[in-house]
C-alpha cells in the first residue's frame, strides 16, 4: 500500500536548537518525495523535493531507501520556521496517473 | 501569473444548501485537484482532473461534484451541504510532480 507517515502531530523546539521532522513512506516503486510548508494564513507551498537535493531556508532532507524515510532537518531553528509541514509522495495510481500521497502533517512550533 | 486562484475565501452555508467553489489557474497545467484540510487528518483528495473533460474521484468524493470544461477552471460543487463538510478547501494544479496551491476557502456548514 502507498502511504506516508508523519508520526509527530506537533513538534516544539527552542530557537537555535536542531529540528528533525520525521517522514516515512511505503511505496513499491521508485519514490519521489516532497516537503511542503504552510505558514500561518498562507497557502501551501513546496519547500523542497528530494531529486533537487537543494537546501531551502536551511532545511535539508535526505531520501533513505533502506529505512524508507525522508526526514526534514535544520541545524538551528528560527522562529519564522513555525508552520505546518507536510511530507508527500508522488505515486502512480491505478489509472496510471501520478498523484501525491500526503502525510497528516506536523505542526512545528519554535519557542523563543 | 496569478497562479491558482480560489473564490470565495470564506463561506457559511446552512445544512442542505448547495454552492460552487471556484478555482482557476493560468499556468496551463493539465492536472488539477481539490483537497480538504482538516485538523489531524492532513490533506485528503476529493476529486482530480488530468485534463479538460476528464475528472476522477479521489479519497473522499461523496457529496462533491466537479467538472473540467476548460484547462483553466476546475469548480467544486457541494450538492447538499452537511456539517461534516465544514473544512478548508484547497485547489491545486500540478506540473512535474510539484503542486501549486490556491489560497483556500474556509467553509462552515451550520
Amino acid at each position: 500500500a502507498q502511504r506516508v507517515t508523519q508520526p509527530e502531530k506537533l513538534l516544539s523546539v527552542f530557537k537555535g536548537a536542531p529540528v528533525e521532522l520525521k517522514c516515512n513512506y511505503s511505496y513499491s516503486g521508485s519514490p519521489e518525495l516532497f516537503w511542503y510548508v504552510q505558514y500561518s494564513r498562507q497557502r501551501l507551498q513546496l519547500l523542497l523535493r528530494h531529486i533537487s537535493r537543494e537546501s531551502i531556508k536551511g532545511f535539508t532532507a535526505d531520501l533513505n531507501k533502506g529505512e524508507t524515510s525522508f526526514h526534514l532537518k535544520k541545524p538551528f531553528a528560527q522562529e519564522e520556521d513555525s508552520a505546518m509541514y507536510y511530507c508527500a509522495l508522488s505515486a502512480k495510481s491505478a489509472d496510471s496517473n501520478y498523484q501525491l500521497i500526503w502525510g497528516a502533517g506536523t505542526k512545528l512550533i519554535i519557542k523563543p | 501569473n496569478a497562479g491558482v486562484t480560489q473564490t470565495p475565501k470564506f463561506q457559511v452555508l446552512k445544512t442542505g444548501q448547495s454552492m460552487t467553489l471556484q478555482c482557476a489557474q493560468d499556468m496551463n497545467h493539465e492536472y488539477m485537484s481539490w483537497y480538504r484540510q482538516d485538523p489531524g487528518m492532513g490533506l485528503r483528495l476529493i476529486h482530480y482532473s488530468v485534463g479538460a473533460g476528464i475528472t476522477d474521484q479521489g479519497e473522499v468524493p461523496n457529496g462533491y461534484n466537479v467538472s473540467r470544461s476548460t484547462t483553466e477552471d476546475f469548480p467544486l460543487r457541494l450538492l447538499s451541504a452537511a456539517p461534516s463538510q465544514t473544512s478548508v478547501y484547497f485547489c491545486a494544479s500540478m506540473r512535474s510532480g510539484e503542486q501549486y496551491f490556491g489560497p483556500g476557502t474556509r467553509l462552515t456548514v451550520t
